[in-house]
Formats: structure tokens, sequence, C-alpha cells
């Protein structure tokens, strides 16, 4: 049974701030990894992917990924209110077109 | 980024009656399109995996027959709901993994809100 946790929170962090989001994975051959984010009543949009060990930067988002850990995190600096929403994590076996597994999301509450 | 789009947004349709569900996208090819369910305050649970050209696999729990999913081109699948009650009143949406380029990644549809009254 593959799964991925998150903590449903919420996560509250004060405008500017730095918000920290973790993800478990408990399938050792998961090959792929990603974050979403989703506002309420919308559709996922993706924010990060990373496939490697390590961090990756985006902007104000960096993805960290360590597979012996079996663990990846998103890091959103200077947060904003507008960062509010519910981020999913999802995991992918391999990089072919297996499906996506979500973790049930985080909500993060960025207040002004 | 590519773009996946689901039609219609809403819908709100009478108990017993069927509803479609289209997902296109615009700008890539498909083979492979996910139907996914949501409900209030809940994670995407995966629905079916749709396989332009043959017959869709649907997960465990979900009926085949009342969640009907037809791929028939390379940037069209649709789910029909049929026979439509109160407890499949839920936000659906679909996405899909280009055929070419990083087929890892999977774009989003904006979801249909169902409301079966």
């Amino acid at each position: 049974q593959k799964e991925v946790e998150q903590n449903s929170g919420p996560l509250s962090v004060p405008e500017g701030a730095i918000a920290s989001l973790n993800c478990t994975y408990s399938d050792r051959g998961s090959q792929s990894f990603f974050w979403y984010r989703q506002y309420s009543g919308k559709s996922p949009e993706l924010i990060m992917s990373i496939y490697s060990n390590g961090d990756k930067e985006d902007g104000r988002f960096t993805a960290q990924l360590n597979k012996a850990s079996q663990y990846v995190s998103l890091l959103i600096r200077d947060s904003q209110p507008s960062d509010s929403a519910t981020y999913l994590c999802a995991v992918k076996l391999n990089s072919g077109y297996s499906t996506l597994t979500f973790g049930k999301g985080t909500m993060l509450l960025v207040s002004p | 980024g590519a773009v996946v789009s689901q039609h219609p947004s809403r819908v709100i349709c009478k108990s017993g009656t069927s509803v479609k569900i289209e997902c296109r996208s615009l700008d890539f090819q498909a083979t492979t399109m996910f139907w996914y369910r949501q409900f209030p305050k809940q994670s995407l649970m995966l629905m079916a995996t749709s396989n332009e050209g043959s017959k869709a696999t649907y997960e465990q729990g979900v009926e085949k027959d009342k969640f009907l999913i037809n791929h028939a081109s390379l940037t069209l699948s649709t789910l029909t709901v049929t026979s439509a009650h109160p407890e499949d009143s839920s936000f659906y949406i679909c996405s899909a993994s280009a055929t070419q380029g990083r087929p890892t990644e999977a774009f989003f549809g904006q979801g249909t809100r169902l409301t079966v009254v």
C-alpha cells in the first residue's frame, strides 16, 4: 500500500516568515516527487517537481528530497497571504505514466 | 506549462440523471488521463486511469458501470456519471500527462463541481 503522509495543519506563519511543509512516503521505489498548491474550490497547481536527492530552488520555493529518509519538504520563503492554500505532496513510483499518490495536504495560513 | 481544459466547471443535476464531464489537453497530446474525485476537506482520490483507445482502469471501489470513461482521442477524455445520486456530489478533476517532454508531470483541469439534488 503506497502511502504519502502529511500533517493536515493548519500551519500558521506570519507574513515574511519561512513556511516549512513536510511529507513522508512509504514506497522506497518512488522516484518522482511533486508539490501542488490548491486553493479552496480550485484544482491543484503544480509548484515544484524534484527527482534527485538534495535541494531544488525556484524563486521563493525550495523543495528538498531525502530518499534515504523517504522525506520530501517544501520551504516557502518570505511567505505572503496569497500563499495561504492547501499544499499537496504527490509521489510517483517511476518516471513513466504510473499514477500519482497524493497526501491529504497541509493547510497553510499566512497572516498579514 | 501545459493546459488542460475541463468542462463544465459547475453542474447541478437531478437525482437519477446522467452528467458528462469533458477533459481536453489543449496544447499537447495525452496518452493517459486520470480522473480524481475530491470530497470537502479530503485529498484527491484517483478514480480511474484513462488510456486512449482502450478501456479505462478503475481503482478499487469505483463502479465502472456508474462512472463511464471514454478516451477517444489523444486530446479528449470524458467521464459520465450515470444515474447520479446526492452522494455523488463532489469535485471531479482530470489530469493529463504529456506524451513528449517530461511525461512525469501531470497537469490538472479546472475541476467540475457536481451537485446532485
